[in-house]
């Protein structure tokens, strides 16, 4: 069975600088993806960003990058130039290629401070 | 698009009432999945459909039904509503098994 863990509940950035939030996996499978949503206080659940396991590239989107480690199973998550908009609890999560269910970690609750 | 769409956004049952929760997608997607939120528990998948006419179960699936008569539409029904079932609920999609999946805005239900 698939596992992810989050070993940091919470943590805090002040605005415009850089946090990185940790995740760890565990998985016998070769093809997956992985993925960090955004649930900010609405509740809605937001796709940040995603990485394919068989890509060596880390993943970018504009602010939000990736540090993809796949011997090590880490896939941590890099905020530069923190916004107060990114307060909000940060999920990892993991599928199989051929899987029907995304497995999350507890989430990391992040708060920018002004 | 409107995404992912959920109603209602909150509903109160006494125990042993019956709803059900209504999702729909307008995005063409073959998958549909319905996930709870726990405090300290994550999101854990109740049920899924890879298809219309196809459901199968997750990993919390007792206690509610679901049903896939057409490809936009994946209604969860709460059969007999116990207090274990507050929650926060969301239901979400994809164009296809195995990758990213869009959520809804959530339903908040609370069973008294």
């Amino acid at each position: 069975a698939q596992t992810v863990t989050q070993s940091q509940p919470e943590m805090s950035v002040q605005e415009a600088e850089t946090v990185t939030l940790s995740c760890t996996y565990d998985t016998s499978e070769n093809n997956y993806y992985l993925f960090w949503y955004k649930q900010p206080p609405s509740r809605q659940m937001i796709l940040v960003i995603r990485q394919e396991a068989y890509k060596q590239q880390n993943a970018t989107e504009n602010r939000f990058s990736v540090n993809f480690q796949k011997a090590a199973k880490s896939f941590s998550l890099k905020i530069s130039d923190s916004q107060l908009g990114d307060t909000a609890m940060y999920f990892c999560a993991f599928i199989e290629t051929s899987g029907s269910r995304l497995t999350f970690g507890e989430g990391t609750q992040l708060t920018v401070n002004p | 698009n409107a995404g992912v769409t959920q109603t209602p956004k909150f509903q109160v049952l006494k125990t042993g009432q019956s709803m059900t929760l209504q999702c729909a997608q307008d995005m063409n997607h073959e998958y549909m999945s319905w996930y709870r939120q726990d405090p300290g528990m994550g999101l854990r998948l109740i049920h899924y459909s890879v298809g219309a006419g196809i459901t199968d179960q997750g990993e919390v699936p007792n206690g509610y039904n679901v049903s896939r008569s057409t490809t936009e539409d994946f209604p969860l029904r709460l059969l007999s509503a116990a207090p274990s079932q507050t929650s926060v609920y969301f239901c979400a999609s994809s164009y296809f098994v195995g990758r990213e999946q869009y959520f809804g805005p959530g339903t908040r239900l609370t069973v008294t």
